[in-house]
């Protein structure tokens, strides 16, 4: 079964609204969660890294008021998308390290379409 | 900036071998990742590669050159269901965080 869970998988909000998508670890805790997104035919592009506790830090381009990223626990990261547009339609996909090995899981991802 | 390059598409005949290739310039080295990815669905782990050489698992096997910043999926006895995308990933060497970073992917067509 999924260690790494997303919700929602699929959303359709109206232009100018607001998104919450979570991102949970299910048998592990996750000090650090990594939050992707893929446009279509693209591959993954990392937008942050989220970091339970502190503040997380956003790849260069990566509007972080847009792009509000929240990990209040060690199995929880939440990323909101704020004033959705049309262009931020994507495939938003997260990702967290056990820090067992070299094991890395992802979420099923979550699709976003702004209409 | 990071680079990862790999090839955009390939067409391959089932049950023959396809080899998929990835290059990297990238500020950090951590480790090499190859993921498959099917349309829609999360990137599934194929393979790790953090020292030089050859990692086999089953039809699937990886190669890594750090000292040339390149690498390997060799796919062999190609099914119809091997057609996906493939992304090879970087490892960041970021301390406490090993943030990973994907190249441009390479989808792959697999033909009767």
């Amino acid at each position: 079964g999924a260690v790494v869970s997303q919700h929602p998988s699929w959303v359709i909000c109206k232009s100018g609204t607001s998104v919450k998508i979570e991102c949970r670890s299910l048998d592990f805790q996750a000090t650090t969660m990594f939050w992707y997104r893929q446009f279509p035919k693209q591959s993954l592009m990392l937008m942050a890294t989220s970091n339970e506790g502190s503040k997380a830090t956003y790849e260069q381009g990566v509007e972080k008021d847009k792009f509000l990223i929240n990990h209040a626990s060690l199995t929880l990261s939440t990323l909101t998308v704020t004033s959705a547009h049309p262009e931020d339609s994507s495939f938003y996909i997260c990702s967290a390290e056990t820090g067992l090995g070299n094991t890395i899981y992802f979420g099923e991802g979550s699709w976003l379409t702004v209409v | 900036g990071q680079n990862i390059d790999q090839p955009t598409e390939m067409t391959a005949t089932e049950g023959a071998i396809v080899q998929i290739n990835c290059t990297y310039q990238t500020s950090g080295f951590n480790g090499l990742f190859w993921y498959q990815q099917h349309a829609g669905e999360a990137p599934t782990f194929l393979s790790y590669n953090v020292l030089d050489g050859l990692e086999e698992k089953g039809r699937f096997s990886s190669f890594l050159s750090r000292s040339k910043g390149y690498s390997y999926l060799l796919l062999k006895e190609l099914q119809m269901k091997d057609s996906a995308s493939y992304l090879c990933a970087v490892r960041m060497d970021g301390g406490a965080t090993n943030k990973l970073i994907f190249g441009t992917g390479t989808l792959l067509a697999v033909q009767p």
